[in-house]
């Protein structure tokens, strides 16, 4: 079992609709979570992090986690065209006496406009 | 201006050959990673360095080797026992243990094996 699983995609939505992107992880004793974006050839910039149970607001964007189903998901409102990228899952925890950030594999979101 | 810089930002490597991809940053951070992504991945640890003088293997560390002599830099060879290491190589460095500090990133080395 992967630590951070995603849905490579493409997931493809209208401009203007919600789009959902999920995440899972393995380890219980992780702490953080983090989304990253990026755009093709580009490296990742962060979007949002969270580290407690329910939902985190910044702007357009909603990170959702629930700790107890390992899950935690990116809600991007009135998506535009510009939020075409690959939005990256990463998740931080302690391993060995040290902080290790693991990610997922990404999943491409498509806004069609 | 701080940040983190990687460099080249391209490198052509023969077949046979060590070399090495420079990540420097400004922000004070004390812990500093490398990533490798290959094309339609996601990205895969090599190396992680929490303090000076200290680091761990990741998950793909074969054929690599890393150095934490200063604080700032953390250079990561691409040795000759890497048989496959055309890839995109990220640096990255976080400052603080807290729950809510976030890594940055450089800009990436795009490394092509010829």
């Amino acid at each position: 079992q992967k630590e951070v699983e995603q849905n490579s995609g493409p997931l493809s939505v209208p401009e203007g609709a919600i789009a959902s992107l999920n995440c899972t992880y393995s380890d219980r004793g992780s702490q953080s979570f983090f989304w990253y974006r990026q755009y093709s050839g580009k490296s990742p910039e962060l979007i949002m992090f969270i580290y407690s149970n329910g939902d985190k607001e910044d702007g357009r964007f909603t990170a959702q986690l629930n700790k107890a189903s390992q899950y935690v998901s990116l809600l991007i409102r009135d998506s535009q065209p510009s939020d075409s990228a690959t939005y990256l899952c990463a998740v931080r925890k302690f391993s060995g006496g040290y902080q290790k950030v693991t990610f997922g594999t990404g999943t491409k979101l498509q806004v069609i406009p | 201006d701080g940040g983190i810089t990687q460099s080249p930002k391209y490198l052509f490597r023969k077949e046979g050959q060590n070399v090495t991809l420079s990540c420097e940053q400004n922000l004070n951070h004390d812990a500093m990673y490398w990533y490798r992504q290959d094309p339609g991945q996601g990205l895969r640890l090599i190396y992680y360095s929490q303090i000076v003088n200290d680091f761990q293997k990741g998950d793909i560390a074969e054929g690599y080797s890393v150095s934490r002599e200063k604080k700032e830099s953390f250079p990561l060879t691409v040795t000759s026992a890497q048989k496959n290491p055309t890839a995109f190589y990220l640096c990255a460095s976080r400052g603080g243990d807290g729950v809510n500090t976030e890594a940055f990133f450089g800009q990436g080395t795009r490394l092509t094996v010829v």
